[in-house]
């Protein structure tokens, strides 16, 4: 399995609160990504870093901000969580040299109440 | 419209049958293909990856791209129930970025 590993694997929290998921990674790869997946929508890609401090956009970012200030760590913060938010969330990896190979964490299952 | 678009099945075939997975898309800039197993509670696994259009084989797993009719295809020879799960098709554009994903489709074989 690749080293990555995602914190909490599972969080319940009420709606209005600030939640901060966490992915950490020991390959040491350049690109880290944030998906949702939801029963018919498939994985949806939140936020994405290619270094260090650099981040971008994916097609539902809306609601969600990210922040990598080392290489091994991309952290999700949802600054006010909503019920909508409720989702399975996947952090995955890339290295620089591959164009396919994202690996995937274990996921993080959160729900808004 | 969607970016991609995947039939969700369920589908349910006899171990030892021929699969056929697929998905369709509407961005021709699209160039980079690859197929991803999820078993359930699990995270994707890449499982195929091909460039542009043709084929590509790997043991019982084919992969297809037609660029012309912007579909590809999965094919899965002598099923197996460990091939049990949803398969996910994503593509991109470019070498990196953004992944576009399909819905998935759930696949059970059957002993």
């Amino acid at each position: 399995d690749a080293g990555i590993t995602q914190s909490p694997r599972h969080k319940v929290t009420e709606t209005g609160t600030p939640v901060t998921l966490r992915c950490h990674q020991t390959e040491n790869h350049r690109y880290m990504y944030w998906y949702r997946q939801d029963p018919g929508h498939g994985l949806r890609l939140i936020h994405y870093s290619y270094g260090v401090k650099d981040t971008d956009k994916g097609e539902v970012s809306d609601g969600y901000s990210v922040s990598r200030s080392k290489t091994e760590d991309f952290l999700l913060t949802l600054e006010s969580a909503t019920s909508s938010q409720t989702s399975v969330y996947f952090c995955a990896i890339k290295s620089g040299t591959s164009v396919y190979e994202q690996y995937f964490g274990p996921g993080t299952r959160l729900t808004v109440t | 419209q969607k970016e991609v678009e995947q039939d969700p099945g369920p589908l349910s075939v006899p171990e030892g049958a021929i699969v056929s997975l697929n998905c369709t898309y509407s961005n021709s800039a699209f160039q980079y293909f690859m197929w991803y197993r999820q078993y359930s509670r699990k995270g994707p696994e890449l499982l195929m990856y091909t460039y542009s259009s043709g084929n590509k084989e790997d043991g019982r797993f084919t992969a297809q791209v037609d660029k012309s009719s912007k579909y590809i295809s999965l094919f899965i020879r002598d099923s197996q129930p460990s091939d049990s799960a949803t398969y996910l098709c994503a593509m991109s554009a470019t070498a990196g970025n953004q992944f576009y994903f399909g819905t998935g489709t759930s696949l059970t074989v059957i002993p």
